[in-house]
């Protein structure tokens, strides 16, 4: 079962900040959080990852709380190529590649013109 | 270059078929993937493949059978698939950890597969 839960739906209005927000309350100190996203029958496409501090790049920003259980992604000028579904996952370094991703949900997000 | 590439796009099969699907990567990366993806649903994985060798089986059925010919190719055969095994199928590589403490995986664009 995936250790994250995330609302099943956001709307976002186009050129606002999308914050999406995940919960990972059993996170394990050597676990980290990985956002993807996957726009319609397309593959997922990497979006961000930490472990503790706040991350940011040319896609998004991910805000980890300081007790790490739970996190934001923050898109901050959506557009309308943002509308997707979202996947908040944790997993931790292990063996030669990483324990595996467990998808759950996700959160759909719509961006609205 | 993040890119994983998947061949073909779509595919239709009947029940008696035997087909094959591709997924390379140049990357250099030395895991490889497969996962399955119903209609509104995540993805749950099939296969894992670590340095050219079956690494994690999640207890698929003999049906899918993964082969993984070098460290950029990775081929799921389909043989006497079910209407039910109709999805999207993804493959995915990562670098793996060797040197690092995360290991990202990134997605090819999945073939459809419908199967009749």
């Amino acid at each position: 079962d995936a250790k994250t839960t995330q609302p099943p739906s956001m709307d976002c209005a186009e050129g606002r900040a999308a914050n999406l927000p995940c919960n990972h309350s059993t996170i394990s100190g050597n676990e980290y959080v990985y956002w993807y996203r996957q726009i319609h029958s397309q593959g997922p496409q990497y979006i961000i990852h930490g472990l503790k501090n706040n991350e940011t790049n040319e896609m998004a920003s991910l805000i980890i709380t300081e007790d790490r259980k739970s996190s934001t992604l923050i898109l901050p000028h959506a557009t309308l190529r943002d509308t997707a579904v979202y996947y908040c996952i944790v997993r931790a370094p292990k063996g030669d590649y990483g324990q595996n991703f467990v998808f759950g949900p996700g959160t759909r997000l719509s961006v609205l013109p | 270059d993040t890119e994983v590439t998947q061949t073909p796009k779509h595919l239709v099969m009947g029940m008696t078929n035997k087909k094959s699907l591709k997924c390379e990567q140049h990357m250099g990366h030395r895991a490889m993937y497969w996962y399955k993806q119903k209609a509104k649903k995540p993805p749950e994985l099939m296969f894992v493949y670590s340095y050219e060798k079956l690494s994690i089986n999640e207890s698929v059925p003999s049906r899918f059978s993964p082969e993984c010919p070098n460290s950029s190719l990775l081929n799921l055969h389909l043989h006497a698939l079910q209407p039910e095994d109709s999805a999207l199928y993804l493959c995915a590589s990562s670098p793996g950890l060797a040197g690092s403490s995360t290991d990202t995986q990134y997605f090819g664009p999945g073939t459809r597969l419908t199967v009749l």
